[in-house]
């Protein structure tokens, strides 16, 4: 099993639609967890950190289910602009070890 | 703030030919990363440190090298570029194992010829 894995897509959704994306990780002992929204030929951005008791930012929700080691981003009422990559990654917590990273899932909004 | 900063921001070389990426980082952070992205791959580690002085083989390290002799500053060296290194590098920062996220520079787009 690898160490994170997400469903890569793509999801072609219209706007005003809502989508969500799962993220499933191996590593039970991890700590931390984010989602990342990356832009076409652009850097990887924090889009929001992801807290055990789920978490909200506007028109996005992020929940994490340690039990069944899975991560969600819920997005509502879809942007044009939300169309990206959006990459589920976990901090291992583990000295020395570093950030692991999905392979993403690509998002498309048509108007 | 500058955050991270790569240098170059793009570069050709020609097969054989070596360079070194750097990266830069202003907040104090732990933690660097050099990752590698290629079409339908995702980022793939290549080299990382968890402090000055310390580096550690990530996922793909076979044909690069990297040395972190000022806790602000990452580089990652090619001594033989190849066409199979052709690729777009990014340089990401962490405060270590703490809960915040990373922050990555703006990439270096690689093209070996």
């Amino acid at each position: 099993r690898k160490e994170v894995e997400q469903d890569p897509g793509p999801f072609n959704v219209p706007e005003g639609a809502t989508v969500a994306f799962n993220c499933t990780y191996s590593n039970s002992a991890s700590q931390s967890f984010f989602w990342y929204r990356q832009d076409c030929r652009k850097e990887p951005k924090l889009l929001m950190s992801v807290y055990s008791s789920g978490n909200e930012d506007g028109r996005f929700t992020a929940q994490l289910n340690r039990a069944s080691q899975y991560i969600s981003l819920l997005i509502r009422d879809s942007k044009l602009s939300d169309s990206a990559t959006y990459l589920c990654v976990v901090n291992p917590y583990q000295a020395g070890t570093a950030l692991i990273f999905g392979k993403g899932t690509t998002l498309s909004v048509s108007s | 703030n500058a955050g991270v900063t790569q240098t170059p921001k793009f570069r050709v070389l020609k097969t054989g030919q070596s360079m070194t990426l750097l990266c830069a980082q202003d907040m104090n952070h732990e933690y660097m990363y050099w990752y590698r992205q290629d079409p339908g791959m995702g980022l793939r580690l290549i080299h990382y440190s968890v402090g000055e002085g310390t580096t550690a083989k990530g996922e793909v390290p076979d044909g690069y090298n990297v040395s972190r002799l000022k806790k602000q500053n990452f580089l990652l060296g090619l001594e033989s570029a190849a066409p199979s290194q052709t690729s777009v590098y990014f340089c990401a920062s962490t405060h270590g194992q703490g809960p915040g996220g990373a922050f990555f520079g703006q990439g270096t787009r690689l093209t070996v010829v």
